[in-house]
């Protein structure tokens, strides 16, 4: 079955450090790919998205770009903000029609003036 | 643009009582609509989804049900809570059209059950 792998958190960063969030994943076809976060108390928003191989998704400032050669979907940001800090969320969607979003453990990040 | 509403916010409820929790979507129609659970220190949990009206399907067998009354409207429910039924709550929302839509989320439900 599908499955995603999400580096164990917390990840506690001073401000303005360079981020990476890594994302693996475990899929028949040619699943898309996303990243979502959580801000405190509040419901996923998503951060950005690709849908095939070497498709980067970017938002604020955040970037992933979809490896198929490696599985993997990682979340880079050059300089965080505090303003950042939340839960990151991985997850991959099959292409064979099935409805279910399969997401990672989630990944809480803590940015520190 | 299309919005999400949930509620309540937050609930705290006996074991045994029932529940009803209530998402609407604005702005589209015919959405595919979806229930997550997100347990404390775990990922998110699909627990159903629905693609049309009176049409649901379960994900993991449980004490909760769902149901879809109208075109935009889904409710999670259940007879007797269970103190393992305590979570964060979020529904999700895509158009139907391509299984690579995006799913939008809603503010989620917090419930804790005592």
């Amino acid at each position: 079955g599908n499955s995603v792998t999400q580096m164990e958190g917390p990840v506690t960063l001073s401000e303005e450090a360079f981020l990476t969030i890594n994302c693996t994943y475990t899929a028949t076809g040619y699943p898309s790919l996303f990243w979502y976060v959580q801000y405190p108390g509040e419901g996923l928003q998503l951060l950005l998205k690709a849908t095939k191989a070497d498709d980067k998704g970017s938002n604020k400032g955040f970037e992933a770009t979809y490896r198929k050669e490696t599985t993997s979907f990682h979340l880079e940001k050059g300089s965080v903000q505090v303003s950042d800090s939340a839960v990151y969320f991985c997850a991959l969607l099959s292409n064979f029609g099935n409805e279910k979003l399969t997401f990672g453990t989630g990944t809480r990040l803590t940015i520190i003036p | 643009s299309q919005t999400i509403h949930q509620w309540p916010a937050t609930l705290v409820q006996p074991v045994g009582s029932p529940l009803s929790l209530e998402c609407t979507v604005e702005g589209t129609s015919n959405p595919n609509l979806y229930w997550y659970r997100q347990a404390a220190g775990r990922g998110l949990q699909l627990l159903f989804y629905s693609v049309g009206i009176g049409q649901i399907s379960s994900e993991v067998p449980q004490n909760l049900s769902a149901s879809r009354p109208q075109d935009r409207q889904f409710i999670l429910s259940s007879k007797k809570l269970l103190l393992s039924d305590s979570g964060f709550y979020l529904c999700a929302w895509r158009r139907g059209v391509q299984s690579t839509d995006t799913q939008y989320f809603g503010p989620g439900t917090r419930l804790t059950v005592l």
